[in-house]
């Protein structure tokens, strides 16, 4: 199974923050990364998908980046409602694994 | 729009069978795309349980073992997932998706006596 690293696993931001997430593979995936976004209650959201292709109707301060095995995901202000816990997970083979998640949250 | 809905009993019994269905509903379940199940245990990240395609081909994650079991339904036009020999463990909130971009809104399936 390819193993999917996120870091950190939690940080604490202001609003207007530039944040960024971490998630590195086990092997090489190409561009075949997505990242979800996932609230309390609610199902994951894809906020992102080929590593860098930004989801319809995601807001534009989301942007991914990477490729191999190295990816980035960038909030490039951070709002109140991006206070979530996020995802990545590759998508190049089966099993589909993810990472353990990032939580973010005020500081 | 798309829309997905779980549906199932929310409480199985250890070493019973855990049996979720997915309708689909704005879409064909014949399109070219795969649809998965997901499950994430209370507190915890996310788990890929595998995807079919509307051929019946599917991939499960080999940490289930040959306990579970997905299939397609061209009539209702929904999706299935079983899962055999359950045990607390497999207490989670299922989500079913098509290809990730998709999400039903979850279901909690307690595994317990």
């Amino acid at each position: 199974d390819i193993q999917m690293t996120q870091s950190p696993s939690s940080l604490s931001a202001s609003v207007g923050d530039r944040v960024t997430i971490t998630c590195r593979a086990s092997q090489s995936i190409s561009n075949f990364l997505n990242w979800y976004q996932q609230k309390p209650g609610k199902p994951p959201k894809l906020l992102i998908f080929s590593a860098s292709n930004l989801q319809s109707g995601v807001p534009s301060r989301f942007s991914g980046s990477g490729s191999g095995t190295d990816f980035t995901l960038t909030i490039s202000s951070l709002q109140p409602e991006d206070l979530a816990t996020y995802y990545c997970q590759q998508s190049y083979a089966t099993p589909r694994t993810f990472g353990h998640g990032t939580k973010v949250d005020l500081k | 729009q798309v829309q997905l809905q779980e549906s199932g009993p929310g409480l199985v019994k250890p070493s019973g069978t855990l049996s979720l269905t997915c309708a689909v509903s704005g879409d064909s379940i014949s399109r070219s795309t795969w649809w998965s199940w997901v499950r994430q245990p209370p507190g915890k990240g996310l788990e890929w349980l595998g995807e079919i395609f509307h051929t019946g081909t599917a991939y499960y994650n080999p940490s289930l073992g040959s306990r579970v079991i997905m299939s397609v339904d061209k009539s209702k036009n929904q999706f299935s997932l079983k899962l055999t020999s359950v045990t607390a463990a497999d207490t989670a909130v299922y989500y079913c998706s098509k290809w990730y971009d998709t999400w039903g809104q979850g279901t909690l399936v307690t595994v317990s006596s």
